[in-house]
């Protein structure tokens, strides 16, 4: 069985620091990763997906599969980026394995 | 266009009654995915519709729980005699066919909040 671990609940750093989310998976295909973002009052969205290698809104991940990881980063953190983000992975049947979520906090 | 949504937006119940959840996917999106977010549990997968193809159930935490999709288009997910565990917030998605044959990015909506007191 699959599973994504965000082992960070809450990541609080300041305007213009960089921020990193870890994310690990365990499954012995070959998965799908995603970040999805949920800003408050907003409703769940995609951030981004490993194969389409984009940088969204500041944000880049890659997917380690050496390590099993899928880490989300961003060199300087903007106070709009304060949400919940959650690293979801996609195996056979396509529903999405979510991890707990991390929650961001951007201080001024 | 419309994005995925949910009916209610809020539900309040009593313990031992039975609810009824709404989903209305984008249109001509043929796959539907119903999500729970609890406190404490994340967000859990409970089942999903692919167009005429057997739903994938392998989700739903009791006999309690199930859904329809009627037409291959609007979802209701039914919980029976609830129970105050079952409160969470309820998540629908939807996405259409990738052109590769797979299925795309999932939309979400906003979801139903449901309290069982």
């Amino acid at each position: 069985a699959q599973r994504v671990t965000q082992p960070e609940k809450l990541l609080s750093v300041f305007k213009g620091a960089p921020v990193e989310l870890k994310c690990n998976y365990s499954y012995s295909g070959s998965p799908e990763l995603f970040w999805y973002v949920q800003y408050s009052r907003q409703r769940l969205q995609l951030l981004l997906r490993h194969i389409s290698r984009e940088s969204i809104k500041g944000f880049t991940a890659d997917l380690n599969k050496g390590e099993t990881s899928f880490h989300l980063k961003k060199p300087f953190a903007q106070e709009e980026d304060s949400a919940m983000y959650y690293c979801a992975l996609r195996a056979a049947g396509n529903k999405l394995t979510f991890g707990g979520g991390t929650r961001v906090l951007v201080k001024p | 266009g419309a994005g995925v949504s949910q009916s209610p937006s809020n539900k309040v119940t009593e313990k031992g009654k039975d609810v009824e959840l709404r989903c209305d996917p984008i249109s001509g999106h043929t796959a539907l995915y119903w999500y729970r977010q609890s406190l404490g549990q994340g967000l859990e997968f409970l089942i999903y519709f692919q167009g005429n193809s057997a739903p994938d159930k392998s989700g739903l935490p009791s006999d309690r729980f199930s859904a329809e999709r009627t037409g291959g288009s609007v979802s209701t997910l039914t919980i029976q005699r609830t129970q105050q565990e079952d409160s969470a917030v309820y998540l629908c998605a939807s996405s259409p066919i990738r052109l590769a044959g797979g299925l795309e990015t999932q939309y979400f909506g906003p979801g139903t909040r449901l309290l069982v007191l």
